[in-house]
């Protein structure tokens, strides 16, 4: 049973456009909502996170939006680079585990 | 380099045998978890330690599978018997206690690859 799920396995975008991923989960009782970000022969790196009790979050080019009523998590970049081509997951965590999601491949094209 | 690291890198093994991994956590992370990522997935939970203290295993931890923190510090996953279905890349991760803030966060190793002939 998948709680948490990345419906579009992969995306292309521009360089300097907004890139934009999308999660969804099932589970109302996740606390934090991670994005990490993968690159080839390398394990995840932590990206950014929310809280259950924020709706936004934002670090630089990155910002993190958490809808709980639609169990909807998204992350945006901007402007995209090309170095942000990487595979990005979102987590969720509850309790001591953490749920991934399935990735999204960006590419961000120059 | 302070970062977590993981031993071997890659593994090929025949079916049937048993393999070792090892993991060394940052130093002062009390926090270590194993999970398993297999092609276009994302990396699935196998258990967790608080200190030495192996505190959960997910139910598709097969009885094949054991892993162990003796001393706090390092961890081994094993896995005995192995069958193709293991092939997979073998996360692990560590992060300091809290539940609060960013402390929830994980710091990954590069994972060790396994591939059973």
């Amino acid at each position: 049973d998948q709680q948490v799920k990345q419906n579009s396995p992969s995306l292309s975008v521009q360089e300097g456009r907004i890139s934009i991923l999308n999660c969804d989960y099932t589970n109302s009782m996740f606390d934090y909502f991670l994005w990490y970000k993968k690159y080839p022969a390398e394990g995840p790196t932590f990206l950014i996170s929310i809280s259950s009790i924020k709706d936004k979050n934002e670090d630089g080019r990155f910002t993190v939006f958490l809808n709980k009523s639609a169990k909807h998590l998204s992350l945006h970049i901007v402007p995209s680079q090309p170095g942000d081509s990487a595979v990005y997951f979102c987590a969720l965590y509850t309790g001591n585990q953490f749920y991934f999601g399935t990735g999204t491949s960006l590419t961000v094209i120059p | 380099d302070t970062g977590v690291s993981q031993d071997p890198r890659h593994k090929i093994t025949k079916r049937g045998q048993n393999v070792t991994f090892r993991c060394d956590p940052i130093s002062e992370h009390n926090r270590l978890y194993w999970y398993r990522q297999t092609l276009g997935q994302g990396p699935e939970f196998l258990t967790y330690f608080q200190n030495e203290a192996q505190l959960e295993k997910s139910r598709l931890l097969s009885d094949r599978f054991s892993a162990e923190r003796p001393k706090g510090s390092f961890s081994t996953l094993e896995i005995q018997r192995t069958e193709q279905g293991d092939s997979a890349m073998y996360l692990c991760a560590s992060s300091p206690q809290g539940l609060a803030g960013p402390d929830n966060e994980q710091f990954f190793g590069p994972g060790t690859r396994l591939t059973v002939l």
